[in-house]
């Protein structure tokens, strides 16, 4: 089955700086990516997703970038605020039938003022 | 706020007990999704409903059952609580197995 590996698992900023968040998947039939922040006591919120047709998409301050031949995808935040500090979990996902998310292990952000 | 509910928010039980967690689903999402968050771990998926049948399971204990409702609501079910239970439940909704996901405030289990 599929397996997501995701680093680092920490990561510290000052404000203002980029942070990057890198994932690798296993399982090349996978072809979505989505990009989840969990702030403390909250539910995993969506951020940002991506399919395998694009290779990188971008919102605002933050894109992701896919390539389907090393199979590893990355989360970038550029002009990182304190308000972006949190847990961001990476996922993978097949595109036929009922295909679970499994996620990465998570990176905890923090972005210091 | 994503429009997926979750109740109870904490729920705090003994070794042995039985405890079931409600979820509502976003407005027109078919499919429910449980997902077990223990401490310092990753999101483990649990189980998946799409219009009131399973479709997908995961790392579900036997010790846990759930289902979906006409109305779309889910419940999860846990029974002869173990310690290690305990962790954050979420429950997560989308249009159909092939969208995004949406999850809610989680439900926070205690057992002691």
């Amino acid at each position: 089955g599929e397996n997501v590996e995701q680093h680092p698992s920490t990561l510290s900023v000052q404000e203002g700086d980029s942070a990057v968040i890198k994932c690798t998947y296993s399982d090349s039939a996978s072809n979505y990516f989505p990009w989840y922040k969990q702030e403390l006591g909250k539910g995993p919120q969506l951020i940002i997703d991506i399919r395998s047709n694009v290779g990188e998409k971008k919102d605002q301050r933050i894109a992701v970038t896919l390539n389907k031949t090393a199979k590893h995808f990355s989360l970038h935040i550029t002009e990182t605020q304190p308000e972006d500090s949190a847990v961001y979990f990476c996922a993978a996902r097949g595109n036929t039938g009922f295909q679970k998310l499994v996620f990465g292990t998570g990176t905890r952000l923090l972005v210091s003022p | 706020d994503s429009g997926v509910t979750q109740t109870p928010k904490h729920l705090i039980t003994a070794t042995g007990q039985r405890v079931t967690l409600r979820c509502s689903p976003r407005s027109g999402d078919l499919s429910v999704y449980w997902y077990q968050q223990s401490l310092d771990q990753g999101l483990q998926f649990l189980i998946q409903y799409y219009n009131g049948e399973e479709r997908a399971k995961g790392n579900i204990l036997e010790r846990f059952s759930a289902q979906q409702f006409p109305d779309l609501h889910s419940e999860l079910n846990l029974s002869s609580l173990e310690l290690g239970d305990s962790a954050l439940y979420f429950c997560a909704s989308s249009k159909t197995s092939l969208d995004e996901q949406f999850f809610g405030p989680g439900t926070r289990l205690t057992v002691l």
